[in-house]
């Protein structure tokens, strides 16, 4: 079983919707982070979260730590946000500090005009 | 603003070839971390440095080494290469081991 299981794995919507992406996680966690990945490949930090919630412009992402889940909303979604959308989580606990993350199967995404 | 690079962007190599891959994190940044991602696959965590020294290690073949330099460029060795080596092989970088990660363009290497 994954470690982070992230739905829809793919959305399809018109311009204009408001997106919601969830993810949960079933480890123990220093951080949640929020990515994006187009088609190209590369990979744009979106969000890093321990607690709460963040906004950056039309992007917002919640995390519920006793409830091991997040969200990323999209407000006023526009053909540019296509993508895949990738939860990744960082355990913290190995020692040295500089955990790597560990990742969800992704959301791909498709707003159409 | 600066971003990490990685070098070269694209690779192409034979079976039982050797490959070295080159990244070169975002100024101040001293954490430098390896992922691996296969075709259709999730990026998978290699190996990560803090202040050139090795932190944490994930899924990474024996055939692979990593080393992070004095002015914290890292590069990532991989011998003996294999098809199932093929992927995109990303570096990120971060202000230091508690921060956030910032994400290289990758390099794909291609085995053939």
């Amino acid at each position: 079983k994954n470690e982070v299981e992230q739905s829809p794995q793919n959305l399809t919507a018109q311009e204009g919707e408001f997106i919601t992406i969830n993810c949960s996680y079933s480890v123990g966690i220093s951080a949640l982070h929020w990515l994006q990945q187009h088609p190209g490949g590369g990979i744009v930090s979106l969000f890093m979260l321990s607690s709460g919630k963040k906004k950056h412009g039309r992007l917002i992402a919640t995390i519920n730590i006793q409830e091991k889940h997040s969200s990323l909303h999209i407000t006023a979604s526009h053909p540019r946000d296509s993508a895949v959308y990738i939860c990744a989580v960082r355990s913290g606990y190995s020692g040295g500090g500089a955990d790597g993350l560990t990742f969800g199967k992704g959301t791909h995404l498709i707003i159409q005009p | 603003a600066a971003g990490v690079i990685q070098s070269p962007r694209h690779l192409i190599k034979e079976k039982r070839e050797t490959a070295t891959l080159k990244c070169y994190p975002i100024p101040r940044h001293d954490t430098v971390y390896w992922y691996q991602q296969g075709p259709g696959q999730d990026p998978q965590f290699l190996i990560s440095f803090y202040e050139k020294m090795q932190s944490d290690k994930g899924s990474i073949p024996d055939r692979f080494s990593a080393q992070q330099f004095s002015d914290y460029h890292s590069e990532l060795n991989m011998s003996s290469l294999e098809l199932g080596d093929s992927a995109l092989y990303f570096c990120a970088t971060a202000l230091d081991r508690y921060n956030e990660q910032f994400f290289g363009p990758g390099t794909r290497l291609t085995v053939l």
